[in-house]
């Protein structure tokens, strides 16, 4: 079965610094992973996904994320943090052989001005 | 375009009290869907799954039930609420299958307070 760790529960950054939010993940096959984003008192939305194409993937907002199969691993990063990134974040992971959704825990993003 | 409608927004219900959550998907046909909640602090647990009408799988025991009367429509109900049915109930779909089942479109949520 897989399963999804989150490392840090809290990340707190300056407007207009790196954001780095970790996430390594075990899995028997070949995962998909994704990075999910909720602002208070919303759904989720989805910011970017890995289904086995290109290892380094863009999505929204500027983030992008890497697959690092050899550290297990599916970092966020965003180059320069603003206020509006304030939010919790999610990575998921889901493997064969039903493609079953294990989510993380969740790390609260706070944006300094 | 396909959108997803959730309510009631906000909750507030007595203990022992009856539960009626709903959820209907607009754009789109033979999605599944989803329940999950979020406790404060906490991360998603999935309650129930739907991958077509009248079929619902439960993923937590619980007093809780979930309907799909049809193909686009996911209730969530309880006949008698607990203090610890509290939390924050998100309804999601998704036509993927395979690889990029994961890649969900979420409702706005129901803030459900159990006193």
């Amino acid at each position: 079965a897989q399963s999804v760790t989150q490392l840090d529960s809290h990340v707190s950054v300056s407007e207009g610094t790196p954001v780095l939010l970790r996430c390594n993940y075990s899995s028997s096959y070949s995962p998909s992973l994704f990075w999910y984003v909720q602002h208070p008192n919303k759904g989720l939305q989805l910011l970017l996904k890995y289904t086995s194409a290109a290892t380094l993937v863009k999505g929204i907002n500027g983030f992008e994320a890497e697959f690092k199969k050899s550290e297990t691993s599916f970092h966020l990063t965003k180059p320069s943090a603003h206020m509006s990134d304030a939010a919790e974040y999610f990575c998921v992971v889901s493997d064969l052989p039903d493609y079953k959704l294990s989510f993380g825990a969740g790390t609260t993003v706070t944006v300094r001005a | 375009s396909q959108t997803i409608h959730q309510w009631p927004a906000t909750l507030v219900q007595p203990v022992g009290s009856p539960l009626s959550l709903e959820c209907t998907v607009e754009g789109t046909s033979n999605p599944n869907l989803y329940w999950y909640r979020q406790a404060a602090g906490r991360g998603l647990q999935l309650l129930f799954y739907s991958v077509g009408i009248g079929q619902i799988s439960s993923e937590v025991p619980q007093n809780l039930s979930a309907s799909r009367p049809q193909d686009r429509q996911f209730i969530l109900s309880s006949k008698k609420l607990l203090l610890s049915d509290s939390g924050f109930y998100l309804c999601a779909w998704t036509v993927y299958r395979g690889p990029d089942t994961g890649e969900l479109f979420f409702g706005e949520g129901s803030r459900l307070t159990v006193l």
